[in-house]
C-alpha cells in the first residue's frame, strides 16, 4: 500500500489564483515527520517544508501555507496568488521513526504537476 | 558554493556498459543517499550510508553498488546496463541518520541507456 498519496498528478491554474495539492499519509508510527520538496523544470529537489507529527499547527511562510491534519492523516499545501515561477511538480514526504533504526528513509508521494499560467 | 554535486548531469551509453555516477557534499553531513526517480517522476530512494556505512539498501539488483571512500562522497557505480535504468539519479545528503533530518539533494543525473 502506498504510504504517501498525492492524488493530483496534475493541476492548472491561471495566475493569480490559489491552489491547494493535497497529501495523505499513511503509518503506524505514531512519531514522523512530513515533508514538501519542490522540483522546478530545471530539476533539482527544493526543500520547503519539515513537520513533526507533534506539531499541528499551521504554517505560513509568505504565498505558502501548509495544513497539518492527523485525523485525517492529511498535509495539504496551498499557495496563494499563485505565478508563474511555482510552476514545478510538488512532493510530499514520510520520515518514519519505525524503531528499527532503519535510519532517515524519505517515502515519496507520486508527485502533483503544477502549472501556473499568465 | 555547491552543497551536494553531481557528476556527470547526462550520461548516455549503450545497453550492457559499466558506468559510475559520482556523488559529493560539503556541508559536513555524515550520511548521504541515492535516489532514483523514474519517468514518471516517481521517487524512490536506493541506499542510504552513514559515516561510510550502508544503512539502507532498497532491494536493488546487484548491479548496483555504491561506494563511499568517505563521509563526503557517496558513489553509485551500476554495471550491465539495461534500459530500464534509464532515469534521474540524485544524490542526498543529512546532517545525520536520524529520520528528522532535511535532506539535501544534488542537481540529478540523467542516465540515458540506448
Amino acid at each position: 500500500a502506498q504510504k504517501v498519496t498525492q492524488v493530483q498528478t496534475e493541476i492548472s491554474v491561471v495566475e493569480k489564483e490559489d491552489v491547494t495539492l493535497d497529501c495523505v499519509y499513511e503509518t503506524r508510527d505514531t512519531t514522523y515527520y512530513l515533508f514538501w520538496y519542490k522540483q522546478p523544470p530545471s530539476g533539482e529537489l527544493v526543500f520547503l517544508i519539515r513537520r513533526n507529527s507533534f506539531d499541528e499547527q499551521n504554517e505560513i511562510s509568505g504565498r505558502y501555507s501548509w495544513n497539518f491534519q492527523k485525523s485525517t492523516s492529511s498535509f495539504n499545501f496551498t499557495i496563494t496568488a499563485s505565478q508563474v515561477v511555482d510552476s514545478a511538480v510538488y512532493f510530499c514526504a514520510l520520515s518514519e521513526a519505525d524503531g528499527n533504526n532503519a535510519g532517515n528513509m524519505l517515502t515519496f508521494g507520486g508527485g502533483t504537476r503544477l502549472m501556473v499560467k499568465p | 558554493d555547491t552543497a551536494v554535486s553531481q557528476t556527470p548531469k547526462y550520461l548516455v551509453t549503450q545497453m550492457g556498459n559499466d558506468k559510475s555516477i559520482k556523488c559529493e557534499q560539503n556541508l559536513g553531513h555524515d550520511t548521504m543517499y541515492w535516489y532514483k526517480q523514474d519517468s514518471k517522476k516517481f521517487l524512490k530512494i536506493m541506499f542510504s550510508y552513514n559515516n561510510k556505512e550502508l544503512i539502507i539498501n532498497e532491494t536493488v539488483p546487484n548491479r548496483f553498488s555504491p561506494k563511499s571512500p568517505d563521509k563526503a562522497h557517496l558513489n553509485l557505480h551500476i554495471n550491465s546496463l539495461e534500459l530500464g535504468d534509464s532515469a534521474v539519479y540524485f544524490c542526498a545528503s543529512s546532517q545525520d541518520w536520524d529520520w528528522s533530518n532535511e535532506q539535501f539533494f544534488g542537481p540529478g543525473t540523467r542516465l540515458t541507456v540506448l
